[in-house]
């Protein structure tokens, strides 16, 4: 098993253009979850899904957009790139058993310039 | 919502002591789960140890092992014998517990950056 996917694992980009961080897993896990992490911050939640279909926003929607048309992906969309998501965003993925606890992928860098 | 906090922006101890890591956490939710990362220089995320809150037992996996509090809203961890490669970022994390088995996203702490010295 693979585990958690992230591609690419470093990018830099323009204000103002788009892209989309993918992340896969094989482990046909249920839940999955996008999070931004700043120094000095923590991880911080941007959306999630239960399953495939159903997404929701977590602490810091703003500026994402998700889709989970399958249960295996969870792409993560940058509709319009700004300074201020120049992060390291990580997806995780759990079982539906929640006290499994998440799997992480190993995180991309974005740089936006 | 849940807010998660760790005290211990940095912590450093010799090799082979013991160590422990605080977090506090508040929330109005009775179920829920608590658990440690640890994310050493490559950047992954390792989940250390986990721990429900309906079971008084406290989670131990080998050198690592919690302290927790549930009326005091308190989820320390602690490392025996603390060794070159526990040297890392810890962090604290909550999950709420989701009616019918589920998961929710998790809300963490900022972290404590755990140096062990030769």
């Amino acid at each position: 098993n693979a585990g958690v996917t992230q591609t690419p694992k470093f990018q830099v980009l323009k204000t103002g253009q788009s892209m989309t961080l993918q992340c896969a897993q094989d482990m046909n896990h249920e839940y999955m979850s996008w999070y931004r992490q700043d120094p000095g911050m923590g991880l911080r939640l941007i959306h999630y899904s239960v399953g495939a279909g159903i997404t929701d926003q977590g602490e810091v929607p703003n500026g994402y957009n998700v889709s989970r048309s399958t249960t295996e992906d969870f792409p993560l969309r940058l509709l319009s790139a700004a300074p201020s998501q120049t992060s390291v965003y990580f997806c995780a993925s759990s079982l539906r058993a929640a006290n499994y606890g998440y799997t992480f992928g190993s995180g991309t860098r974005l740089t936006v310039v | 919502a849940q807010t998660v906090t760790q005290s211990q922006p940095e912590m450093s101890v010799q090799e082979a002591e013991t160590v422990t890591l605080s977090c506090t956490y508040d929330t109005s939710e009775n179920n829920y789960y608590l658990f440690w990362y640890k994310q050493p220089p490559s950047r992954q995320m390792i989940l250390v140890i986990r721990q429900e809150a309906y079971k008084q037992q406290n989670a131990t996996e080998n050198r690592f092992s919690v302290n927790f509090q549930k009326a005091a809203k308190s989820f320390s961890l602690k490392i025996s014998d603390s060794q070159l490669g526990d040297t890392a970022m810890y962090f604290c994390a909550f999950m709420r517990y989701v009616s019918g088995g589920g998961a929710d996203g998790l809300t963490f702490g900022k972290g404590t950056h755990l140096i062990i010295q030769p």
